[in-house]
């Protein structure tokens, strides 16, 4: 069983729908919650970014972590065809910068003008 | 701020030869720089871990003496494919954590081809 879990769909929405993004995880230690999105042929650009349990919003994207669960989500409001790419959930323990970051596989994401 | 840059984007080189990539943090010092491999429609696979003033880790499979690391200071860390082959060819990304670590940022990646 790999340590984080996201469905590599692709998930193709029409523009302006509310987009679910999801990850689950077995390691409980993990603390740091992120979610990248990489373009096609680019680098992942860091998100959102969260510690333990709880949600966080910024603009159109919220964030929610629950550790009871150990899932989390990321929640995209007014889908743009801009959002089209691919999300990759990521965790680490986060005991120093070294802590190695456990990524999933990335849902590809489309957007449907 | 936490912007990463990676140097060439891309190279396209012969089989046998050597290809060095050079990763900085622009705007912070990074204890700690990672090395990533990406295969299209593949998620990330981290190399390597490297500290600055020493010797880099590297995760199981990966190859050190094919794969070199230096982590010259700071805000500079290169990655050198010696003698590469066709099977090296893949998109190579860097990342820089800081103190403390709590994320990483990612350089945007260098696209490497050997012929």
């Amino acid at each position: 069983q790999k340590e984080v879990e996201q469905d590599p769909g692709p998930l193709s929405v029409p523009e302006g729908a509310i987009v679910s993004l999801n990850c689950t995880y077995s390691n409980s230690a993990f603390q740091y919650f992120m979610w990248y999105r990489q373009y096609s042929r680019k680098g992942p650009e860091l998100l959102m970014y969260t510690y333990s349990s709880g949600n966080k919003e910024d603009g159109r994207f919220t964030a929610q972590v629950d550790k009871s669960s150990k899932y989390i989500s990321l929640f995209i409001r007014d889908s743009q065809p801009s959002d089209s790419a691919t999300y990759l959930c990521a965790m680490s323990p986060g005991y120093s910068s070294a802590s190695k970051i456990i990524f999933g596989s990335g849902t590809r994401l489309s957007i449907r003008p | 701020g936490a912007v990463v840059s990676q140097h060439p984007s891309w190279v396209i080189c012969k089989s046998g030869t050597s290809v060095k990539i050079e990763c900085r943090s622009l705007d912070f010092q990074a204890t700690t720089m990672f090395w990533y491999r990406q295969f299209p429609k593949q998620s990330l696979m981290l190399m390597a871990t490297s500290n600055e003033g020493s010797k880099a880790t590297y995760e199981q499979g990966v190859e050190k003496d094919k794969f070199l690391i230096n982590h010259a200071s700071l805000t500079l860390s290169t990655l050198t494919v010696t003698s590469a082959h066709p099977e090296d060819s893949s998109f190579y990304i860097c990342s820089a954590g800081t103190d403390p670590g709590e994320t990483q940022y990612f350089g945007p990646g260098t696209r490497l081809l050997v012929l």
